[in-house]
């Protein structure tokens, strides 16, 4: 069963910074791009950024281009989001998600993790 | 990619078909491939894919969801709607960087 957990959300004030991560196990990690989307209240659902299985290839949205930053570890199966410069529109519900296709960014989702909250503020 | 959602909100009752149209700013098919997702998202919880590629159920999804469409306009159609269909859906397109849809919250009568 693949499972997706996020942790590292929290209350921080606008200029921080905040490293969330996802623990994935279920699948074979090291063969799948991750993902990072997000959702505020009464917003869309927002794509952030993207990793492709290597981790040599990174995708990210423009509202968080140059201050956020995704990695990965594969030996601990584990995707992170460093997130500094914060601001109040950055506050949201962080998921991870799984690419469907293995050994390709294709950037289209099969599982999520159930997310943690970011809240930027002073 | 501009994806909009109409209705933004329906209410159904048990028993009787529903329908969302997703209608997006630029085609999203190329080479074979139209890249056109539908997730909806329980109460309290995170999205779950239902269809993939338009017209795919996503493995466990019951058979009474379907979609279809191409080009620019596409439906998702629930075809006896039951009270665990509660929840918010959404399209994705992929074709290019992932934008999705505002959303059409779905609840029962």
């Amino acid at each position: 069963e693949v499972q997706l957990l996020e942790s590292g959300g929290a209350l921080v004030q606008p200029g921080g910074s905040l490293r969330l991560s996802c623990a994935a196990s279920g699948f074979t990690f090291s063969n799948y791009a991750m993902s990072w989307v997000r959702q505020s209240p009464g917003e869309r659902l927002e794509w952030v950024s993207t990793i492709s299985d290597s981790g040599g290839s990174t995708y990210y949205a423009d509202s968080v281009s140059g201050r956020f930053t995704i990695s990965r570890d594969n030996s601990k199966s584990t995707l992170y989001l460093q997130m500094n410069s914060l601001r109040a529109e950055d506050s949201a519900i962080y998921y991870c998600a799984k690419d469907i296709p293995p050994w390709a960014v294709a950037i289209e989702f099969d599982y999520w993790g159930q997310g943690t909250l970011v809240t930027v503020s002073s | 990619i501009v994806m909009t959602q109409t209705p933004l909100s329906l209410s159904v009752t048990p028993g009787q078909p529903a329908s969302i149209s997703c209608k997006s700013s630029q085609s999203l098919h190329n080479d074979g491939k139209t890249y056109l997702y539908w997730y909806v998202q329980k109460p309290g919880q995170s999205p779950q894919l239902l269809i993939y590629e338009v017209s795919n159920r996503f493995s466990g999804v019951p058979d009474r969801f379907s979609g279809s469409g191409s080009g620019t306009d596409f439906t998702l159609k629930i075809s006896r709607v039951e009270a665990e269909d509660v929840g918010l859906y959404h399209c994705m397109q992929s074709i290019q960087l992932p934008t999705f849809g505002q959303g059409t919250r779905l609840d029962i009568k």
